[in-house]
């Protein structure tokens, strides 16, 4: 068991919506990564947030979005979803700002029809 | 885009053998990370190698990094049924602001007992 909690661990929704991930990070890890895993395009960095402040960002797309909160579990809101947004998106997270083992929960696995 | 190529993409062998996966990335690192991903799960860190770094143990783990080549290994000793799994090699860049990792494709490995 890695502490990090993803919920939910499956959606399903169509095109068009909008939907939320949530991550609660290992106790004591102020960063969160985002990451999204697909047959075509591997594991991808979207985002990171250190202590509540966007740290590094990746290719994430305008329609993707993303906090951590003071309580430091973050979200990621995903809208106006396409076919190719199904995927499985990954929530990690390490103690300090970079430059270290980072502990993966096991993900969000979204599905749009 | 992903910045590691791992060799081979898939590989096959029996209990007790080793197995070897290389990793080749394109720029310049702080450390280069494995990372080990069960069927649909999360990704489990496996061991942390930094760019000053040319050798490294953990149990029945050796990772040698070769930062002239911009290449490193990943060698598993007396292999288990249980190491069936897919294993990234994730590096950090050394431009990196934060610590996102970038992750390369990853290889397939299958013990057969």
């Amino acid at each position: 068991d890695s502490g990090v909690t993803q919920t939910p661990k499956h959606l399903i929704t169509a095109t068009g919506q909008r939907v939320t991930l949530r991550c609660s990070p290992r106790s004591g890890d102020l960063s969160v990564y985002w990451y999204q895993q697909s047959l075509d395009q591997g594991l991808q960095f979207l985002i990171q947030y250190y202590n509540g402040e966007e740290r590094a960002k990746g290719n994430i797309l305008e329609r993707f979005s993303a906090q951590q909160f003071p309580d430091l579990h973050s979200e990621l809101n995903l809208s106006s979803l396409e076919l190719g947004d199904s995927a499985l998106y990954f929530c990690a997270s390490s103690a300090t700002a970079g430059n270290q083992p980072q502990h993966f929960g096991d993900g969000t696995r979204l599905s749009i029809l | 885009s992903q910045q590691g190529e791992e060799d081979p993409q898939a590989l096959s062998i029996q209990e007790g053998e080793n197995a070897t996966m290389n990793c080749s990335y394109k720029t310049s690192i702080n450390n280069l990370q494995w990372y080990r991903q069960n069927s649909g799960r999360g990704l489990v860190h496996l061991i942390l190698i930094r760019s000053n770094e040319r050798e490294k143990h953990s149990g029945r783990l050796r990772v040698t990094l070769d930062t002239s080549k911009k290449s490193s290994s990943l060698l598993i000793t007396a292999s288990r049924a249980a190491d069936t799994a897919s294993y990234f090699c994730a590096t950090v860049p050394h431009y990196n602001q934060g610590g996102k990792l970038i992750f390369g494709q990853g290889t397939e490995l299958s013990v057969k007992p």
